[in-house]
């Protein structure tokens, strides 16, 4: 049972590169999460997903965008990345808006 | 103003102390409410939920006042273990689960 699998775990980026973060859950959940956290400054929410097809902003969601194609699978993705977004993301899913189950983590560094 | 404020601490107590942490939220149609652990910057942990009535689980009490709008966690009989970063967790009605900043906790012996 692999519950919340995120990937990749480690990255380095230039200023300017792309990249998506993949979420996937198989636990049937229709709610899940990005969260960004840095130190001193708790988890944040960058966007979060109701269901299948729908997506919505949370607390910062400036220069990131999101797609949920797959009840599945929630992907994150950075067009422009640049050193402000250094940080650790946290992928998580909940049944029912309720409990989060959480992923492993990303350690992203833009440089 | 932030949606979940706490006290970032750090709180630095004995081992045996009784130790006590705030969170305060802003949004009057807020359903549901959490505490969840987190050690060493690792995925956070669900530690309990909050109920109206207030709920306990060993050593740990948490409750709910909605007229001030502020949740609380108090630990009992502190433990060295009991060491981390506890985070309040509100849910919006709008399907939002929002974090407050983080209350650090070190227990000494």
């Amino acid at each position: 049972n692999a519950g919340v699998t995120q990937t990749p775990k480690f990255r380095v980026l230039k200023t300017g590169q792309s990249m998506t973060l993949l979420c996937a859950q198989d636990m049937n959940h229709e709610y899940m999460y990005w969260y960004r956290q840095d130190p001193g400054m708790g988890l944040r929410l960058i966007h979060y997903s109701v269901g299948e097809g729908t997506t919505a902003k949370g607390e910062v969601p400036d220069g990131y965008n999101v797609s949920r194609l797959k009840k599945q699978n929630f992907l994150l993705g950075l067009e422009s990345a640049a050193p402000s977004q250094t940080s650790v993301y946290f992928c998580a899913s909940s049944p029912v808006n309720e409990k989060l189950f959480f992923g492993s983590g990303t350690q992203l560094s833009v440089l | 103003r932030k949606e979940v404020e706490q006290d970032p601490g750090p709180f630095n107590v004995p081992e045996g102390a009784t130790v006590a942490f705030n969170c305060t939220y802003s949004n009057s149609a807020s359903q549901s409410f959490f505490w969840y652990r987190q050690d060493c910057r690792k995925e956070p942990k669900l530690l309990m939920s909050v109920y109206s009535s207030g709920n306990e689980d060993g050593r740990f009490t948490a409750q709910l006042n909605r007229a001030s709008q502020y949740i609380s966690l108090l630990i009992r009989d502190s433990k060295l273990s009991d060491s981390a970063t506890y985070l309040c967790v509100v849910n919006s009605n709008t399907g939002k689960l929002i974090f407050g900043q983080g209350t650090t906790l070190q227990v000494k012996p």
